[in-house]
């Protein structure tokens, strides 16, 4: 029972690179979120979607961009890379069941740009 | 703009205490309320939710207590216990769509 799984767990980026954070779910889980994770600052929604083709931004879209061209997966792209993209981040997924729903978190991936 | 207002940042609790977390909301369209718990190193976990048709929920050590009238709700942990240190998220959701709000956190760490 994977749930969710990110990779990679730890990355250093220079500026001006870019990379992307892999996300999958195992649970047919319909609703799709990326949250970045910053000390004091709580969790902040990147993008989120509702299902396979559908994406929408969140609070701080600036600088990502998402894909989802299947249930299971839903990767996040950074163009680009700054240190204020230095962050932890986490994928998270649940059913489509309004105003109730569990979110189940991925272990995090931790993102360092120098 | 902060959503949801979570205090106090950090708390430190002697074994066996009452460790509680304060949370205040806005948007009156919020009617989901969950607290999350995320140990060093790893996703966040659902704890214990509550939605505002009842004013407290309890499960096991871990209450919230729900003020609709005030906007706010509250987790309490009653005998604490070193096992709970961790960080502690409050949330909100709409009554309509998936989106999920998250306070700034709390880091609590019970002394043995």
């Amino acid at each position: 029972n994977a749930g969710v799984t990110q990779t990679p767990k730890f990355r250093i980026l220079k500026i001006g690179q870019s990379m992307t954070l892999q996300c999958t779910q195992d649970m047919n889980h319909n609703y799709m979120y990326w949250y970045r994770q910053d000390p004091g600052m709580g969790l902040k929604l990147i993008y989120y979607s509702v299902g396979a083709g559908i994406t929408d931004k969140g609070e701080v879209p600036n600088g990502y961009n998402v894909s989802r061209s299947t249930t299971e997966d839903f990767p996040l792209r950074l163009e680009l890379a700054a240190p204020s993209q230095t962050s932890v981040y986490f994928c998270a997924s649940t059913e489509a069941n309004a105003g109730a729903n569990v979110l189940t978190f991925g272990a995090g991936s931790r993102l360092t740009v120098l | 703009q902060q959503q949801v207002k979570q205090s106090p940042q950090s708390l430190i609790v002697q074994k066996g205490g009452i460790s509680i977390i304060n949370c205040a909301y806005e948007n009156t369209a919020f009617d989901y309320f969950p607290w999350y718990q995320q140990f060093p190193g790893k996703g966040p976990a659902l704890l214990i939710a509550i939605r505002p048709d009842v004013s407290e929920k309890k499960e096991g050590r871990f209450t919230i207590s729900f003020n609709k009238s005030a906007k706010q709700f509250s987790l309490h942990i009653m005998d604490s216990q070193p096992g709970d240190s961790a960080t502690y998220f409050c949330a909100a959701s709409p009554n309509t769509g998936n989106q999920f709000y998250f306070g700034t956190g709390t880091s609590l760490t019970v002394i043995p």
